[in-house]
């Protein structure tokens, strides 16, 4: 079946740096989108990314789908400690309904 | 309300016991979802129902995992004869359209731990 990697599966950044994580799909997507789950919580939705190379950004966050469609980056700069949490990229796979698969996320904690 | 919510927030059961764990979605959302997540782990896809129709059902783990919605809003996922490998917490998630969804709304789960 479908496998969606997440790396890495851990992330300490300096508060002030910036850094990226991946997301790889095993099968060609319809889209992916990523959520953030801080400490305790649940997952709360960021973006949804449709389109074969398509880059959208949300202030400090940018986030890219690959020309194959079937990975996808977050990057974000000037790391700040409320970006701590774990995010997550889920993904649809083309032809597969509806059927919404989560990476094992990017936990990220941020060093004052 | 505004949101998923979700009920207990809490379970505690004995092995072997039966549990219901219920998901009130977003009024209007059609399509809703279940999921598990393990302690450190991605949620794990179980279920998916769109309306009352469950579509996909591919991610329950055995036959002691049921769940349905029967007039198309509220959910009930229940487990039977549970076991310790059945502790996590479940999340349910609904989203306003059908065949091909857009956000997820998430509740904040149901912690089942199993004794």
């Amino acid at each position: 079946g479908q496998q969606v990697m997440q790396i890495p599966q851990y992330q300490h950044v300096q508060e002030g740096e910036d850094f990226t994580t991946y997301c790889n799909s095993s099968t060609t997507l319809s889209n992916i989108q990523w959520y953030k789950q801080r400490p305790g919580g649940h997952p709360v939705f960021l973006i949804q990314l449709v389109k074969s190379g398509e880059v959208k950004k949300q202030k400090r966050l940018t986030f890219q789908f690959g020309e194959a469609k079937k990975n996808s980056s977050l990057h974000i700069t000037a790391t700040q400690t409320t970006d701590v949490g774990t995010y997550f990229c889920a993904a649809r796979p083309q032809a597969a309904g509806n059927k919404l698969t989560f990476g094992g996320g990017t936990r990220v904690l941020v060093k004052p | 309300g505004a949101g998923v919510s979700q009920s207990p927030r809490y379970k505690v059961a004995k092995r072997g016991q039966d549990v219901a764990l219920r998901c009130d979605p977003i009024s209007g959302h059609v399509s809703l979802f279940w999921y598990q997540q393990a302690l450190g782990q991605g949620p794990e896809f179980l279920t998916y129902f769109q309306n009352e129709a469950q579509l996909d059902k591919s991610g329950l783990p055995s036959d002691r995992f049921f769940a349905e919605r029967p007039e198309g809003s509220v959910s009930t996922l229940k487990i039977q004869r549970t076991q310790q490998e059945d502790s996590a917490v479940y999340l349910c998630a609904s989203s306003l359209q059908g065949v091909i969804t857009g956000e997820l709304f998430f509740g904040e789960g149901s912690r089942l731990t199993v004794l």
